[in-house]
């Protein structure tokens, strides 16, 4: 098991683009949670995908958009960068009513917006 | 004010000390209380979680949740040069099937052999 992927594991944009991060969460798993994590701080809950929808969202404006696919696997879309988005931007997976048991996070896609 | 307070070190101890990390949170919806460890560009891997107060124990690790107090403890025994990482609390509240998770900043710690 592969556990959580992330890809890429690095990026580079300037301000204004768009970006894509992509995340596999461990098998078995059916909820995705997406995080930011700026240097020096912990991570902030952005929002939470299962059964395809969002279904908790933590207070990110709505540049932050995002998306489950049926096999479980989940996109999150950053539009209009900001300097402020530089962060490691982390995926975790957990069974659904879990969470707090068994979230496993992925290595996170480091982000550098210039 | 931040829901979740956490002091940000860094915290050095010679290997084999008892380590004492804590965080306290003003949010009284919080009923699951976890500790995460990071080591550096890695993502947090989940050590222990408890439900309301109480104790709980996994080997060298105790965990302490007083919610009259709104704080919470990670007890470290013997601890080794490996433990040196970032540690992180993080809460959530019980809301059925969809829970939000907040953490810490993160407390750094360093073993010195």
């Amino acid at each position: 098991d592969a556990g959580v992927t992330q890809s890429p594991t690095h990026l580079i944009k300037t301000r204004g683009q768009q970006v894509t991060l992509r995340c596999s969460p461990k098998s078995g798993h059916d909820t995705v949670s997406w995080y930011q994590q700026a240097l020096g701080q912990g991570p902030q809950f952005i929002f939470q995908y299962y059964e395809e929808e969002e279904r908790q969202r933590g207070n990110f404006p709505d540049r932050f958009s995002g998306h489950q696919f049926p096999n479980y696997s989940s996109e999150l879309n950053v539009n209009a960068l900001l300097l402020g988005d530089s962060a490691l931007y982390l995926c975790a997976s957990s069974p659904r009513d879990k969470i707090q048991e068994t979230q496993y996070f992925g290595p996170g896609t480091r982000l550098l917006v210039l | 004010q931040k829901e979740v307070e956490q002091d940000p070190g860094p915290l050095s101890v010679p290997e084999g000390a008892i380590v004492s990390l804590n965080c306290t949170y003003s949010n009284s919806a919080f009923q699951y209380f976890m500790w995460y460890r990071q080591y550096s560009r890695k993502g947090p891997e989940l050590l222990m979680y408890t439900y309301s107060s109480g104790n709980k124990e996994d080997g060298r690790f105790t965990a302490q949740v007083d919610k009259s107090s709104k704080y919470i403890s990670l007890f470290i025994r013997d601890s080794q040069p490996s433990d040196s990482a970032t540690y992180l609390c993080a809460m959530s509240p019980y809301s059925g099937g969809y829970q939000k998770v907040t953490f810490g900043t993160g407390t750094k710690l360093q073993v010195i052999p």
